[in-house]
């Protein structure tokens, strides 16, 4: 079973460009989430999907992020315009939800974003 | 202050030590616990969950302790192997998972 991708594996754009990045979770997995590794810093959450409802979108940083998933299978997250602020690794994970309070988020393997 | 503290380390062991690592975290609301590894420039992958009566799987043992918003994480018998980053996570859930991940304990384990 293939686990989470993340298209791009790394990006450099220049500050005020845009990026997309794109995560298809596990297959079946409602859940997904998007995450932000700052350099030095600890993983942040960013925000949470069921399926195509965004759930909890409090960790996101400004309005100019945004995040959408369409039809509850494979979710963007775009940055418009980018900042170099916004440069870090974005994770994304999925989990089910057959145990509420242990489910497993399985983790792509990050776009590494740079803001020059 | 940080909702998750972790020493990042690096704990320096030889092949075959036994190694702790503590975490601490700052809301009492945190429902459940988890240990993640993260190798270099690789996403962060479950260890083990930390359940309330302590938990061990294999060479790894996990404790809690609630009254004290306290962690631990043992490994006995190190391996080569074990040389990553230790995240140390809890989850603030509210009907659904909320995930807050400490900065990580780095481990080497020379041979």
């Amino acid at each position: 079973e293939a686990g989470v991708t993340q298209f791009p594996s790394h990006s450099v754009i220049e500050k005020g460009q845009t990026v997309t990045l794109r995560c298809d979770p596990i297959s079946g997995h409602d859940n997904l989430y998007w995450y932000r590794r700052v350099m030095g810093k600890e993983i942040k959450f960013l925000l949470h999907f069921v399926k195509e409802s965004k759930q909890d979108e409090s960790g996101m940083p400004n309005n100019r992020f945004l995040a959408e998933r369409t039809g509850g299978t494979y979710s963007t997250l775009k940055v418009q315009p980018a900042e170099l602020e916004d440069s870090g690794v974005y994770f994304c994970a999925s989990s089910q939800d057959s145990i509420p309070l242990y489910n497993e988020q399985f983790f792509g393997p990050g776009t590494r974003l740079t803001v020059l | 202050r940080k909702e998750v503290e972790q020493d990042p380390g690096p704990f320096n062991v030889p092949e075959g030590a036994t190694v702790a690592f503590n975490c601490t975290y700052s809301n009492s609301a945190s429902q459940s616990f988890f240990w993640y590894r993260q190798d270099c420039r690789k996403e962060p992958k479950l260890l083990m969950s930390v359940y309330s009566s302590g938990n061990e799987d294999g060479r790894f043992t996990a404790q809690l302790n609630r009254a004290s918003q306290y962690i631990s994480l043992l490994i006995r018998d190190s391996k080569l192997s074990d040389s990553a980053t230790y995240l140390c996570v809890v989850n603030l859930y509210t009907g659904f998972q909320k995930l807050v991940f400490g900065t990580g304990t780095r481990l080497l384990v020379s041979p």
